[in-house]
């Protein structure tokens, strides 16, 4: 199974500023497609979880442009421009190139 | 607009069965992959099954295989998962999630969750 990791665990922010959690895979999250299968998921508070990123740095529909996706092979991040209050939740990054599908542990982002 | 509405969660004994449904709309059902993902109470994610369109391939995790079945009713865009001997280990909130036409595949909506507890 392709192990993913998050850091940090927990990320104070400060409305404004910009943050950037980081997802390390296992093994290389690129396919002989060319496509790399990794994708990022916020979960809100009492809420489900919502697609942000897919293929590494496409924006889900309706994402707002301070969210961005980037990295390649194994090293993933998620930046955010400017943090907004609406921003704070719990983000995942998840592995879609084979099952099981597999998420990172999770990285908790709540306003400072 | 896509819609995902869990339903059959509850309390069960250990060793216990249970099957949840998911209905969705707002788009062509067959064509697409379907997966359950679940998280424990206070935890993080974790994808449990997934079936292509048209009732095609299944696939599961490690943890559930040979408990769990999934299957699907495209006539009635329907999703399933029929969980038996259940243990205390799989109480957790169970979203279905829709994919793409392939598996594995990142998942673009998630239904709004439903809660299995198993506990005596």
């Amino acid at each position: 199974d392709i192990v993913m990791t998050q850091s940090p665990l927990s990320l104070p922010v400060t409305p404004g500023e910009p943050a950037s959690i980081s997802c390390r895979s296992s093994q290389s999250l690129l396919h002989s497609n060319k496509y790399t299968y990794l994708n990022w998921y916020v979960q809100k508070p009492g809420q489900s979880p919502q697609l942000l990123i897919y293929l590494a740095s496409n924006r889900a529909s309706g994402v707002p442009d301070r969210f961005t996706g980037s990295g390649s092979g194994t090293d993933f991040a998620l930046k955010i421009s400017r943090v907004e209050a609406e921003d704070v939740g719990v983000y995942y990054c998840m592995q879609s190139l084979q099952t099981p599908l597999t998420f990172g542990g999770g990285t908790k982002v709540e306003i400072e | 607009e896509v819609q995902l509405l869990e339903s059959g969660g509850g309390l069960v004994q250990p060793g216990g069965s249970l099957r949840l449904s998911c209905e969705a709309s707002g788009f062509t059902f067959m064509n697409y992959a379907m997966s359950w993902v679940r998280q424990a109470p206070g935890k993080g994610l974790e994808w449990v099954s997934g079936i292509y369109g048209g009732g095609g391939s299944t696939y599961y995790a490690d943890s559930v295989r040979g408990r769990f079945t999934i299957s699907r009713d495209d006539s009635k865009n329907t999703l399933y998962l029929q969980m038996n001997s259940l243990r205390a280990e799989d109480t957790a909130i169970y979203y279905c999630a829709k994919g793409e036409q392939w598996l594995p595949s990142h998942f673009d909506y998630w239904g709004q969750g439903t809660l299995v507890t198993v506990s005596s």
